[in-house]
């Protein structure tokens, strides 16, 4: 297994149009997150789920965002109608268990003009 | 309001010489820290993490130290190298009140390793 893996690594789209973001988590982890960064700050929570089930959505995410996890395995991020303050690095992240460390793919990095 | 915190934006250091990197955190109820550490246009990546239970953990160059009282915790690199230049983050997790356990990170140290 060669990690986290998230596609595509960058996208740049018009302001209004929406975009998709994958994740394939380590195989064997249940447990799914996504972040989001921007220039200065460090990862703020987004999204997690637990298997398929999506069991906290953060206030940073407005009815715009939506993501899924359909069978437990790989995730979904969506934004529709983006806006530029929507550019940032999207980070999504796997682990097995609590009190162990989370894997991190390699981010998709969003410009939207 | 930002629960995990470093409080330097930045650090240069010496070839050789040991980097700090401090991190404060205000919840009690974080049970586990940990460091990561990040390059431009990556992912973080793991570096070393401790349990609440324990006040140190040590792996190779890298040390963490844990003050619960004080509620902060350090990372020391010793010795630093130039390839340890990057922006490292302090993590914490526990449980938040709709029962997700999540991470929550600070802002990050860049740390400059100086040949």
């Amino acid at each position: 297994d060669t990690g986290v893996s998230q596609d595509p690594r960058h996208k740049i789209t018009k302001r209004g149009q929406n975009v998709t973001f994958r994740c394939d988590p380590i195989s064997e982890h249940n447990r799914l997150y996504w972040y989001r960064q921007t220039l200065g700050q460090g990862p703020e929570f987004l999204t997690y789920f637990q298997n398929e089930a999506q069991l906290e959505k953060s206030r940073l995410l407005s009815d715009r965002f939506s993501a899924e996890r359909p069978k437990g395995s790989f995730s979904t991020l969506e934004i529709q109608r983006t806006e530029q303050g929507d550019s940032a690095m999207y980070l999504c992240a796997s682990t097995l268990n609590m009190n162990t460390e989370a894997f991190f793919g390699q981010g998709t990095r969003l410009t939207v003009v | 309001d930002q629960q995990v915190k470093q409080n330097s934006p930045s650090l240069s250091v010496q070839e050789g010489r040991i980097s700090i990197l401090n991190c404060d955190y205000t919840n009690s109820m974080f049970d586990y820290f940990l460091w990561y550490k990040k390059y431009p246009a990556e992912g973080p990546t793991f570096l070393i993490s401790i349990s609440s239970i324990k006040d140190k953990n040590e792996d190779g160059r890298f040390t963490v130290f844990l003050n619960k009282s004080a509620k902060h915790l350090s990372l020391h690199i010793v010795p630093s190298q130039p390839g340890d230049s990057a922006v490292y983050f302090c993590a914490a997790s526990a449980f938040g009140p709709s029962g997700t356990y999540k991470y929550i990170f600070g802002t990050g140290t860049r740390l400059k390793v100086l040949a």
